[in-house]
């Protein structure tokens, strides 16, 4: 049965720093792997998807990059601002017909 | 461009009380539909994916059903509402071909008391 796993569970950091936020899976058969945004009381908001065959994505200061080997995943966050703070949850699709499966999130807060 | 639709927002219902939610996605054709539960302290599960009219799968055995009586047209429902069936309910999508990004709406807040 595949589990996601994120650490670290919340994140404290001030405004400017460069972030990591990791994202580990057991079952290394995965079609893709999505890092979301969530906000307070809203939807989710996809940030990057990562195909299988794929090591790496870009969006601007966000880089995803997927080790399919290890079972792992990291979200980098360059230079942080305020408005990144939010909870960000990673998912796998393997189960077939994009079934994800989800992180419980890392809670980011960037102050100022 | 495409966009997603959930309702009610918010939802208070007593114990024993029928449920239905709606969830429509504009500006796609076919899509893969999806419910999502998000409960206070846990993590997002999957509930129920369809890939066409009135085909619907089941992922986790509960209390809740859902029906997709037109394409783009995603209902959640349940004949009699639990204390746990309290949470946040995301409606989800997918253009169905390959592995595709996935795409989620606002979300229903539902408080059973």
């Amino acid at each position: 049965k595949q589990e996601v796993t994120q650490i670290p569970a919340a994140l404290s950091v001030p405004e400017g720093e460069n972030l990591v936020l990791n994202c580990s899976f057991t079952d290394s058969a995965i079609y893709n792997l999505q890092w979301f945004r969530q906000d307070p009381g809203k939807g989710l908001t996809s940030l990057l998807l990562i195909q299988s065959s794929q090591r790496e994505q870009t969006s601007g200061r966000l880089n995803a990059s997927l080790d399919k080997s290890s079972g792992r995943s990291t979200l980098y966050i360059a230079a942080s601002q305020p408005g990144d703070s939010a909870t960000y949850l990673c998912a796998v699709s393997s189960g077939g017909y994009n079934k994800l499966i989800f992180g419980a999130g890392t809670r980011l807060a960037v102050h100022p | 461009s495409q966009t997603i639709h959930q309702w009610p927002a918010t939802l208070v219902q007593p114990v024993g009380s029928p449920l239905s939610l709606e969830c429509t996605v504009e500006g796609t054709s076919n899509p893969n539909l999806y419910w999502y539960r998000q409960a206070a302290g846990r993590g997002l599960q999957l509930l129920f994916y369809s890939i066409g009219i009135d085909q619907i799968s089941s992922e986790v055995p509960q209390n809740l059903s859902a029906s997709r009586p037109q394409d783009r047209q995603f209902i959640l429902s349940s004949k009699k509402l639990l204390l746990s069936d309290s949470g946040f309910y995301l409606c989800a999508w997918d253009s169905g071909v390959g592995t595709d990004t996935q795409y989620f709406g606002p979300g229903t807040r539902l408080t059973v008391l």
